[in-house]
């Protein structure tokens, strides 16, 4: 079955880089494109970034276009998320997300999320 | 940016009674909207997309309508299981994809 398993989360200071993974199984993975969505404490959900299939486009939410980069390596099935130059409102679980279908734009299979906690 | 609101923000139900969830988009998304399921501690989970399909595996009580700018989530009899949070996302004009605030349905 599909299964998406986030790492890489932890506490950060404000400024600092971190990176996170995205390990995909259960499905043709160089067959979908893939999304971050992110979380809050408490709070609602806010769709972070987006990566074609075959890793020829990216998409960013304005809060963190020129800070984080969304990547993929097909061959490891493995979605990435660097994320530089953080903040504290960048504090929240960081869930990866599968497309329903090539160009559906519905997130039908999630992995369990990581945290990511900016303080000082 | 298309703006989603929902109501009510919390819904206060018992078993088996029927729950009317509302989505609202600032403009027109067609269907191109979805509803999602999230319960404490878990990811959300896709109950409905294109508005009104149910997603694999979730049961005929949800059923979801609407189009343009007015969206209804319905749960026909709520089960122990459905109190939750849900909400609604949309498709149609990205980046970037947008969700609703989130309705609660708890137990009255």
């Amino acid at each position: 079955q599909v299964q998406l398993v986030e790492s890489g989360g932890g506490v950060v200071q404000p400024g600092g880089s971190l990176r996170l993974s995205c390990a995909a199984s259960g499905f043709t993975f160089s067959g979908y494109g893939i999304h971050w969505v992110r979380q809050t404490p408490g709070k609602g959900l806010e769709w972070v970034a987006f990566i074609r299939y075959d890793g020829t486009n990216t998409y960013y939410a304005d809060s963190v276009k020129g800070r984080f980069t969304i990547s993929r390596d097909n061959s490891k099935n493995t979605l990435y998320l660097q994320m530089n130059s953080l903040r504290t409102e960048d504090t929240a679980v960081y869930y990866c997300a599968k497309n329903r279908l090539l160009g559906s734009y519905f997130f039908d299979s999630w992995g369990q999320g990581t945290l990511v906690t900016v303080s000082s | 940016e298309i703006v989603l609101t929902q109501s009510p923000a919390t819904l206060s139900l018992s078993p088996g009674e029927r729950a009317t969830l509302s989505c609202r988009a600032s403009q027109s998304v067609s269907s191109s909207l979805a509803w999602y399921q999230q319960k404490p501690g878990q990811a959300p989970r896709l109950l409905i997309y294109d508005a009104s399909n149910r997603a694999a595996g979730i049961p005929a009580r949800f059923s979801g309508s609407g189009s343009g700018t007015d969206f209804t989530l319905t749960i026909s009899s709520l089960e122990p299981e459905d109190f939750a949070v849900y909400y609604c996302q949309q498709r149609s004009n990205w980046p970037p994809f947008t969700f609703g605030p989130g309705t609660k349905v708890d137990i009255k």
